[in-house]
């Protein structure tokens, strides 16, 4: 059964820095994987998504790298800003019939002026 | 236009009312979402239209009941609910219901009183 683990639970920096949220998984036969931001009480927000064929993906300050063999995926984050602060979540696409969403539990990230 | 739009952004329901939480989006996806999140984790798979078919339900109780009228619209009619029914209700929609990006609403506060 496929779990998908998220270190470390909660993450205070100062802004400016760089900084690197972990997402771990147990079952490297995925479809993709995804990184969604959600602020508090809103929807979610797909940041990148990497397909199970590639090794990272990058939007702006935002970098997601995918290693299936190891189970594991960094969303690196560049010059840290007030702004960032949320809840990031990975969630990994199973692979077979059902490919359904399996989530993390999210890291909660605040970036202090 | 990007966007997944839900109404009402908050509910409060009475046990023996029934509304109706609204989903549109104007991307052209053809795979729609219902999530139910309960606070501090992650969202839960309810059902899921593709084509404008219900092609997923995920054990949701029949006080549940989703409706897709068009491409564009999806949605939840709820009956006869229980207070552990108090939840952020996000809608979701992606271009086919494949490999792809996920784009969240806003999500619809619901509380059951």
């Amino acid at each position: 059964k496929q779990e998908v683990t998220q270190i470390p639970a909660a993450l205070s920096v100062p802004e400016g820095e760089n900084l690197v949220l972990n997402c771990s998984f147990t079952d490297s036969a995925i479809y993709n994987l995804q990184w969604f931001r959600q602020d508090p009480g809103k929807g979610l927000t797909s940041l990148l998504l990497i397909q199970s064929s590639q090794r990272e993906q990058t939007s702006g300050r935002l970098n997601a790298s995918l290693d299936k063999s190891s189970g594991r995926s960094t969303l690196y984050i560049a010059a840290s800003q007030p702004g960032d602060s949320a809840t990031y979540l990975c969630a990994v696409k199973e692979a077979g019939n059902n490919r359904k969403l399996i989530w993390g539990l999210g890291t909660s990230l605040a970036v202090n002026p | 236009d990007t966007e997944v739009t839900q109404t009402p952004k908050h509910l409060v329901m009475g046990m023996t009312n029934k509304k109706s939480l609204k989903c549109e989006q104007h991307m052209g996806h053809r795979a729609m979402y219902w999530y139910k999140q309960k606070a501090k984790k992650p969202p839960e798979l309810m059902f899921v239209y593709s084509y404008e078919k219900l092609s997923i339900n995920e054990s949701v109780p029949s006080r549940f009941s989703p409706e897709c009228p068009n491409s564009s619209l999806l949605n939840l009619h709820l009956h006869a609910l229980q207070p552990e029914d108090s939840a952020l209700y996000l809608c979701a929609s992606s271009r086919t219901g494949g490999d792809e990006k996920l784009f969240f609403g806003s999500g619809t506060q619901l509380s059951v009183l």
